[in-house]
C-alpha cells in the first residue's frame, strides 16, 4: 500500500535554528498537507497546498513557517527560527482529488531546547 | 466553521466487551468524515470515512461508524475490543472538494482492561 514518508522520526533543535521537516507524498496525489500535535493535544491543521501554492493555512502558519515542493517528490516544512512552543509532532499527508481522503505520514517529533 | 466533539476523553472498556466512541460534528454542508487511531508514539491510522451513501460504514480492525445527519453524530463501534486496540482514537471533519482541511477532536483515550 502507498506510504507518506516522513524524515526524519525524530529531530532535537537548539532554539532559534532552522528546521526543515521532509516529507514525500503519495506518488499520484494532487494535495499536500502539515498538521502539528503539540504533546498530548489534538492535531491541528497548519496548511494546505495545491498546484505549487499554498490553498490554505491556519493561524498557526505565520511568517516563521514556510512550505515548499522543492522537486516532483519532496515537500518540505521550514521554521525559521525555532521557538520552545513548537515542539510538537508534525504530520505531513497527501490526498487525491476528491473523495480519497488522506494518507498520514508517521510524523516527525521536533524538540525544541 | 467546522467543529468536532468528541465528549469522552477517556474510556476504560474490557477485553471482549462492545466497544461505542461518540463524534458530533458541526458543519454547513455535508461532511466527509473519518476516523482515525493514534497508538503511543506513532501516526494516524484511517479506520474508515463516510463520504456518501450508506450510513453504516465498515473499516478496518472490526470497526465500524454509522453516520447520523439528525444527530450530527459519527459514532464508532466494535462489537469486541481486543488488548491491542488500546489507543487514541480521533474523529475529523473534512469538506467535500479540493484541498480539504480536516478539523479533528480532542480525541477519546481508549484503554483495554484484561
Amino acid at each position: 500500500e502507498p506510504e507518506v514518508t516522513q524524515t526524519p522520526s525524530h529531530q532535537v533543535t537548539q532554539m532559534g535554528q532552522e528546521v526543515i521537516l521532509r516529507c514525500v507524498p503519495i506518488s499520484n496525489h494532487l494535495y499536500f498537507y502539515w498538521y502539528r500535535q503539540i504533546l498530548g493535544q489534538k492535531v491541528e491543521f497548519l496548511v494546505s497546498f495545491y498546484n505549487n501554492e499554498i490553498s490554505e493555512k491556519s493561524e498557526i502558519f505565520d511568517d516563521q513557517f514556510s512550505v515548499e515542493r522543492p522537486d516532483g517528490s519532496n515537500f518540505t516544512l521550514k521554521i525559521r527560527s525555532t521557538k520552545l512552543e513548537d515542539s510538537a509532532m508534525y504530520f505531513c499527508a497527501s490526498s487525491a482529488r476528491g473523495e480519497s481522503g488522506y494518507t498520514f505520514g508517521s510524523g516527525t517529533r521536533l524538540t525544541v531546547v | 466553521a467546522q467543529s468536532v466533539t468528541q465528549p469522552d476523553i477517556h474510556i476504560t472498556v474490557s477485553e471482549g466487551a462492545s466497544l461505542e466512541l461518540r463524534c458530533n460534528y458541526s458543519y454547513g454542508a455535508t461532511p466527509y468524515l473519518f476516523w482515525y487511531v493514534q497508538s503511543p508514539g506513532q501516526g494516524l491510522q484511517l479506520l474508515l470515512k463516510y463520504f456518501s451513501g450508506d450510513t453504516l460504514v465498515q473499516g478496518i480492525k472490526g470497526f465500524e461508524a454509522e453516520f447520523k445527519r439528525s444527530q450530527s453524530s459519527f459514532n464508532l463501534r466494535k462489537p469486541s475490543v481486543h488488548w491491542s486496540d488500546a489507543a487514541e482514537y480521533f474523529c475529523a471533519v473534512g469538506a467535500i472538494r479540493g484541498a480539504q482541511k480536516l478539523v479533528f477532536g480532542q480525541g477519546t483515550r481508549l484503554t483495554i482492561n484484561p
